[in-house]
């Protein structure tokens, strides 16, 4: 089945630490995207990619890295810079469309010890 | 930056009734979506609205914009205990998609 998959769903972090999330979709879309959502707000967009070795700072890019050396994989690593990295964080891909349908993985949740 | 704002933030309701939740957001727009997400997963894309629609049904979810008011309606009708989820309404194309705060939504059995 096509979709997105992320990992670790959990991961513990003690201060100082850089972290990578893992994303991969077989889903052959152009662009993927990474989300963070803390409890009870919305989502808030980090970093995204239309094309393979490009990608564009979000809204909140300060802290964060991401690479996209392969069309299907777009890891975000969180350093120690990022002053409050505990969320939880969304990985999305979307066609090459105007419409912007958002297809996500089932998310990974960070806590900072 | 967030783009729409849900309204309420939390609605509850009873097996079998119907669930409005609104979305006011502050620029022009191409499109409008709605997502649902169940507790601690991912988002679930549940229907797009262009900005020459002004209403639009799927099965048992009606969306309705408003571009003049910059706002949009989703009605669950007849709702059920797995409607239980938050809504997020979205717009935004292919380079950028901005999401609003979401209603979190309990239907009681």
């Amino acid at each position: 089945d096509g979709g997105i998959t992320q990992s670790p769903k959990y991961l513990f972090r003690k201060e100082g630490q850089n972290v990578t999330l893992s994303c991969e979709q077989n889903l052959n879309h152009d662009a993927m995207y990474w989300y963070r959502q803390d409890p009870g707000q919305g989502l808030r967009l980090i970093y995204y990619s239309q094309i393979v070795n490009d990608f564009q700072k979000g809204d909140i890019a300060e802290g964060y890295s991401v690479s996209r050396e392969k069309k299907e994989s777009f890891p975000l690593t969180v350093t120690s810079a990022q002053k409050n990295p505990t969320a939880f964080y969304l990985c999305a891909s979307s066609r090459a469309s105007d419409t912007g349908e958002l297809f996500f993985g089932e998310g990974s949740r960070l806590t900072v010890l | 930056s967030q783009q729409g704002e849900e309204d309420p933030q939390a609605l509850s309701i009873q097996e079998g009734e119907n669930a409005t939740m609104n979305c006011s957001y502050k620029t022009s727009i191409n499109n409008l979506q709605w997502y649902r997400q169940n507790s601690g997963r991912g988002l679930v894309h549940l229907i797009l609205i262009r900005s020459n629609e002004r209403e639009k049904h799927s099965g048992r979810l009606r969306v309705t914009l408003d571009t003049s008011k910059k706002s949009s309606s989703l009605l669950i009708t007849a709702s059920r205990a797995a409607d239980t989820a938050s809504y997020f309404c979205a717009t935004g194309g292919y380079q950028k998609v901005t999401f609003g705060t979401g209603t979190k939504l309990q239907v009681i059995p």
